[in-house]
This record gives C-alpha cells, structure tokens and sequence, in this order.
C-alpha cells in the first residue's frame, strides 16, 4: 500500500536558519502531495501542496516540489522564525487502486527554532 | 462559518467501557476520515468514508466502529475491544474524492483511559 517516509526528528534550529525536512513516498500511479502543519494543542493546517510532477507548492516562505523521479516532495523554507515551531507532516492522496481517495501521512518532524 | 466539530475535547475512560466521539462537518464535504495520534508514530488512518451508508477500514481499525448515516456525521465509537486508545482522534473532512482538494481538520479529541 501508500507508504510516506519523513526524515527523523526532533529538528532544532536558530531562528533564521535553512530548513529542509525530507519526505519521501511510495504510491501507485500519480497521487497528490501535501505538507500539513500542527500547532501545539491544535489540529492540522494545509501548509502547501502539488498535484502534478514538478510543480512547487509554496506558502508562508515555504516551498517544496513533487520529484516524481525521487518520489520526493521535500519541505524547504530559507529563514526559519520562531512562530513556526510546530509539528510538520507530509501526507499524500492515493490515486489509484484500493488506495484511490485514501490519505496516507508520516510520523510528522517535530520543529523547535530558538531566536 | 463553515468547519468541523469534534467532541467532546477531552474524555476520560475507565477500561472495559465503550466511548463514541462525534465529528460533525457543515461543509458539505463528501469524504469524512479518522485518524489517530500518538506521540512519534504520527496520524494512523483507522476508518475512512467517502459517501453516506458506506465506509472502509483504514490501516488500524481493529477495536473502533464508525457509522455514515448522514452526510455531514461520523461518529468513533472506541470499543472495549481496543487494548490502547488513550490517544488524541482527529476527524478530517474533503470535498469530494477527485484530485488534490484540501483536507479540514477537526480540533481533535483527546481520550485518556483510567
């Protein structure tokens, strides 16, 4: 079945540092591609998404872009504020098959950035 | 506004009892899903429904039993037959079941078995 692979946490980081959280997948035909965010006591924001391969989904300074050649949709933001201490989690939609409408997330990385 | 709406927030448990968790959506989202999460293993799908009177079973479905008997409802029972379930649930809602539309949380619920 669709399996997603995030990169172990916890990630600390100084404010204004690059982040990059990896995020690899395994699905059958073409599914779509979503970093989801979790504030502390909350439930899940869409952060950003792609449908397609080589489209970049971007939002709040953060980007990633769907590789289907490395089955990857890695999350990158330049310059990390404190506010986006959080947990991150990439999800993906299943396309085809009996994963065809399912959601399938990783484990989430958890992020701390210190001013 | 439109959202989801899940309750209660917190539910305590003692064992051997069999709780129902409400999620409730004014979306007019045709797909409803549960998900449950622990600390350090993520969200685990554990029952998904994609139109009314008709569910599937997720990844960890043994020990829950859902319903879809109206479009905007799909209630968690967590039975007695679940050996862990203090958890946090979350209910999620989409439009649809066609390409990469937006998935809406609930707040979650938080059960704690006694």
């Amino acid at each position: 079945g669709d399996s997603v692979t995030q990169m172990e946490g916890p990630v600390t980081l100084s404010e204004e540092a690059f982040l990059t959280i990896n995020c690899t997948y395994t699905a059958t035909g073409y599914p779509s591609l979503f970093w989801y965010v979790q504030y502390p006591g909350e439930g899940l924001q869409l952060l950003l998404k792609a449908t397609k391969a080589d489209d970049k989904g971007s939002n709040k300074g953060f980007e990633a872009t769907y590789r289907k050649e490395t089955t990857s949709f890695h999350l990158e933001k330049g310059s990390v504020q404190v506010s986006d201490s959080a947990v991150y989690f990439c999800a993906l939609k299943g396309a085809g098959g009996t994963s065809y409408g399912k959601l399938t997330f990783g484990q989430g990385t958890i992020l701390t950035v210190h001013p | 506004d439109g959202g989801i709406t899940q309750s209660p927030k917190y539910l305590f448990r003692k064992e051997g009892q069999n709780v129902t968790l409400s999620c409730e959506q004014n979306l007019n989202h045709d797909a409803m899903y549960w998900y449950r999460q622990d600390p350090g293993q993520g969200l685990r799908l554990i029952y998904y429904s994609q139109i009314v009177n008709d569910f599937q079973k997720g990844d960890i479905a043994e020990g829950y039993s859902v319903s879809r008997e109206k479009k905007e409802s799909f209630p968690l029972t967590v039975t007695s037959a679940q050996k862990n379930p203090t958890a946090f649930y979350l209910c999620a809602s989409i439009e649809g079941s066609f390409g990469a539309n937006v998935l809406t949380f609930g707040a979650g619920s938080r059960l704690t078995v006694l």
